[in-house]
């Protein structure tokens, strides 16, 4: 069980190119989770998903899109990088069950310059 | 929109001391959780707390919901290195769809040997 796992661990852009991070989990979780962490900010809602083929709107959604296409599979893309966007992206599952625990991967760091 | 304080920000003590942690709210939430990260891996659930006085113990770890369910605070007693890391308090509504939780922004401690 490899849990939840992020593909890349790092990136680096330039302004204005795009780039798609990828989740994966392998727990057969319903839901699934974009954040991005800044220092003393916490982790910030971007996007969701609550089943295969649907997706909604966290906290800090603009500038990043997402798919669901497969269950175990949840993508966010940045279409056009801007410096803002320079921060620690994790994504999260949850069974779907009421409450519960988020199971978190281990991040990917991307710096746009 | 529901806020989490966290204080403080930062705690830096010595191996052996005692510490306190505090996450407060406004708002009530149907249980809190408590997670720790480690520098580049994402956040581990360490705890939830769901009723409203409830203490938990996670051996030299102590874990308090407050009556209203609006704060928590997590109490180490004689505190070890191992400790180092990021906590973050998470607040779950149960008129949040999609299990979303909202963070507190993180107390980062640093336990010195």
């Amino acid at each position: 069980n490899a849990g939840v796992t992020q593909t890349p661990k790092f990136r680096v852009l330039k302004t204005g190119q795009s780039m798609t991070l990828l989740c994966a989990q392998d727990m057969n979780h319903e839901y699934m989770y974009w954040y991005r962490q800044d220092p003393g900010m916490g982790l910030r809602l971007i996007h969701y998903s609550v089943g295969e083929g649907t997706t909604a709107k966290g906290e800090v959604p603009d500038g990043y899109n997402v798919s669901r296409l497969k269950k175990q599979n949840f993508l966010l893309g940045l279409e056009s990088a801007a410096p803002s966007q320079t921060s620690v992206y994790f994504c999260a599952s949850n069974p779907g069950t009421s409450g519960g625990e988020q199971y978190f991967g281990p991040g990917t760091r991307l710096t746009v310059t | 929109t529901q806020l989490l304080e966290q204080s403080p920000q930062f705690l830096s003590i010595q191996e052996g001391e005692n510490l306190t942690v505090y996450c407060n709210s406004s708002s009530v939430f149907s249980s809190l959780q408590w997670y720790r990260q480690e520098p580049g891996e994402g956040p581990v659930l360490l705890v939830t707390v769901v009723t409203g006085g409830e203490v938990k113990k996670l051996k030299r770890l102590t874990f308090q919901f407050g009556d209203a369910r609006k704060d928590s605070s997590l109490h180490i007693t004689a505190a070890q290195p191992g400790d180092t890391g990021l906590y973050l308090c998470a607040g779950d509504s149960t008129k949040a769809a999609g299990n979303k939780l909202t963070f507190g922004g993180g107390t980062r401690v640093l336990v010195k040997p």
